[in-house]
Formats: C-alpha cells, sequence, structure tokens
C-alpha cells in the first residue's frame, strides 16, 4: 500500500503565475487534508476535504486558493496568482473515518 | 481547540532514554492525546496516541498523568534518526484537523 503520494516534490512559479499540488491519498482513504508550513514556521491547517466536498475550510485564505477532492483522482489545492508570501512547504495527509492522519512528503513551492 | 504547552528544545545523547513532555491543563474528557514528529524536510509521522491508559509500541512510549493534565512521550534510546521536531497534538481521535504547535526540537548527539 502506498504512502500519500505529492507532486511535485519541488515547484517553482513567477508571481502572478499559478500552482497546482496534488496528492493522492492512500487506498481506502477518504478523508484528505491540507497543511501549510512556511519557513521557520509550525503546520498550520488549510482545509479538509472528503470526495466531492469541503469539510472545512476554515484555514483556507480568503483569496486566490482553492482545494477540490474529485470522485476520480487526486486531490487538488490550487493558488492564483502566487506571490512571494506563498513560498511554503504544503503538506497533504489522508486518513480513514477514525485514527491516525498520514502525511505525503511535501510539495516545496518556491514563487520568484 | 483546546492548546498544549511543550519546552521549545531538548538534547539527548545517543542511545539514552529522552521524555518530551506536554502539558494540555485544559484537556476535554474526549480528547486523544496524540504524538507526531517531524524529522528534517520531511512530512509529520505519526509516533503514538492515547486517553488514559499509558500506551507503548514499537517507536515510544505514551505516559499519561493520572488527571490527564500533562503526557510525557519517551524514547527509550535515542538515535540519531530520532532527531525532530516532536508536536503535542489534542485531538477527538476521529476525523479531524490537527492543530500543531511549534513542538519541542529534539537534538540527539552522537
Amino acid at each position: 500500500n502506498a504512502g500519500v503520494m505529492q507532486n511535485p516534490r519541488h515547484l517553482v512559479r513567477r508571481r502572478g503565475q499559478e500552482a497546482r499540488l496534488r496528492c493522492s491519498p492512500m487506498k481506502g482513504h477518504s478523508h484528505v487534508y491540507w497543511y501549510r508550513q512556511l519557513p521557520e514556521e509550525g503546520l498550520k491547517f488549510m482545509v479538509y476535504l472528503q470526495k466531492e466536498n469541503i469539510i472545512d475550510e476554515s484555514g483556507m485564505p480568503k483569496e486566490r486558493f482553492s482545494a477540490e477532492f474529485p470522485k476520480e483522482g487526486p486531490s487538488i489545492l490550487r493558488i492564483q496568482q502566487v506571490v512571494r508570501g506563498d513560498s511554503a512547504a504544503y503538506f497533504c495527509a489522508s486518513s480513514p473515518n477514525t485514527g491516525r492522519a498520514f502525511f505525503g512528503q511535501g510539495t516545496r513551492l518556491t514563487v520568484v | 481547540d483546546a492548546k498544549t504547552t511543550q519546552p521549545n528544545s531538548m538534547e539527548s545523547n545517543e542511545e539514552e532514554p529522552v521524555h518530551l513532555p506536554c502539558n494540555h491543563s485544559t484537556i476535554s474528557g474526549t480528547d486523544y492525546i496524540h504524538w507526531y514528529r517531524q524529522l528534517p524536510s520531511q512530512g509529520p509521522e505519526y509516533v503514538i496516541h492515547g486517553l488514559t491508559s499509558n500506551v507503548n509500541n514499537r517507536m515510544a512510549s505514551l505516559a499519561i498523568a493520572e488527571d490527564r493534565k500533562s503526557s510525557t512521550l519517551i524514547l527509550h534510546r535515542a538515535t540519531l534518526r530520532d532527531a525532530a521536531v516532536y508536536y503535542c497534538i489534542l485531538g477527538q481521535g476521529g476525523s479531524e484537523k490537527l492543530v500543531f504547535g511549534k513542538g519541542t526540537k529534539l537534538t540527539v548527539n552522537p
């Protein structure tokens, strides 16, 4: 059973471009979470999704950020018109109905 | 969200036991105590969790105070690979977001 897969591992975008981060949860996991870690800081919750539904997006910035977890395919975190302050590590986690969360290796976004 | 308090950093020597404390004085009766760790440049990794009784697994032990207002993660023999930031997190044990604090940065000396 492969772990949580995130790609790309590293992403460089120029200011104003779009960034798309992908996350494939572990097999059988229907819950996906996205977290952001700014340099030298702790992880901050962004959004919690189940298949085709956003359950909790209380940590998502109001503008430019969106997330989806379609019926088929990976979960996508999309950042439009990136700015330098979006540079961070973005981690995805998945879990079954209860219990521990399994994290991916993260996508490190650099905005130049 | 219930909060936890951990020391910013701790040091240990290789092959010695490490006791990482966590205070959670506002814990509710249904909150589980979770521990995750994050190695450098990696995603967080589950370590252990418990509710009331002490817990053991292949990675560590979790000692929970009788009043549940504090707990201690115990690494029985620290290795260099245990150098990481350790996070103590309260949660209901279901599908929910994790609220990470600053954690304890553990340095293991050879």
